[in-house]
C-alpha cells in the first residue's frame, strides 16, 4: 500500500528559528495537504497543494508540491511558541480521495 | 459557517458494548470520511461516504465496524462488541467535492476519544 515517510520525527528549536520538514511517498499523489494537530484536537488544515511544482504560502508557512509528485516540504519561518504541535503531511491520489497521512513531526519551540 | 461537528468528544465503553460516534459535516459538504488515530501515530483512513452511499470502505475492519450517512442527519460510525484494541481517537472529515472534482480538501472535526475498559 501507499506509504508516506515524514521527517524529522521531532524538532526542538529556539523561538525565531526557521523550520523545515518534508514528506516522501512511494507513489504519486495528486494532492498534498499539510495539517497541524494540537493535543486533544483534530488536525487543522494549514496549506493545500494541487499541482506538481506548486509553491504556496500562508503567513509564515510555505509549502511546495514536488515536481515528481512524490514529495512535499513545509517551511515555517521565524517560529513562535504557538507553533508547537504535531505537523502531518497527507496525500491523496486514488479514485476516492482518501488521505494517506505521514507519521508526523513534533515541533517544540522554546521561548 | 460551523465546522465539522463530532459527538461525543469522549466515550467510555466496557468490553462487549456498542459505541456510536456521530459526525455532522460542514454546511454544504456532502462527502464524509472517517479516520482512526492510535496514540503516537498518524491518522489511518477507514471509510468514505456520500449521502446514503458507501464509496470506499477499504480501511474498515471486516467485522464489528459499520458506517452510514443517511439522507437526513449525521454520519454514524458504529462499533459493535468493542474490545480494548478499539481504544483510539476517531476523526471525521468532510469535503465539498469528493471525487467529482480535482483539488478537493478535507476539513476535520475535533474527534471522539474512545476508551474501552
Amino acid at each position: 500500500g501507499q506509504q508516506l515517510n515524514q521527517s524529522p520525527q521531532s524538532m526542538f528549536i529556539q523561538e525565531g528559528e526557521d523550520v523545515s520538514m518534508n514528506c516522501t511517498s512511494s507513489s504519486i499523489f495528486n494532492t498534498w495537504l499539510w495539517y497541524k494537530q494540537e493535543p486533544g484536537e483534530g488536525p487543522v488544515l494549514l496549506i493545500a497543494l494541487y499541482k506538481a511544482g506548486e509553491l504556496t504560502s500562508n503567513g509564515r508557512l510555505t509549502a511546495q508540491f514536488g515536481i515528481t509528485r512524490k514529495d512535499s516540504f513545509l517551511n515555517i519561518s521565524a517560529s513562535i511558541p504557538s507553533d508547537v504541535g504535531i505537523y502531518f503531511c497527507a496525500g491523496s491520489g486514488g479514485a476516492t480521495n482518501k488521505l494517506i497521512f505521514g507519521t508526523g513531526t513534533l515541533l517544540a519551540v522554546q521561548p | 459557517n460551523a465546522g465539522v461537528m463530532q459527538n461525543p468528544r469522549h466515550l467510555v465503553r466496557r468490553r462487549g458494548q456498542e459505541a456510536r460516534l456521530r459526525c455532522s459535516p460542514m454546511k454544504g459538504h456532502s462527502h464524509v470520511y472517517w479516520y482512526r488515530q492510535l496514540p503516537e501515530e498518524g491518522l489511518k483512513f477507514m471509510v468514505y461516504l456520500q449521502k446514503e452511499n458507501i464509496i470506499d470502505e477499504s480501511g474498515m475492519p471486516k467485522e464489528r465496524f459499520s458506517a452510514e450517512f443517511p439522507k437526513e442527519g449525521p454520519s454514524i460510525l458504529r462499533i459493535q462488541q468493542v474490545v480494548r484494541g478499539d481504544s483510539a481517537a476517531y476523526f471525521c472529515a468532510s469535503s465539498p467535492l469528493g471525487t467529482s472534482g480535482g483539488g478537493d480538501t478535507q476539513y476535520f472535526g475535533p474527534g471522539t476519544r474512545l476508551t474501552v475498559l
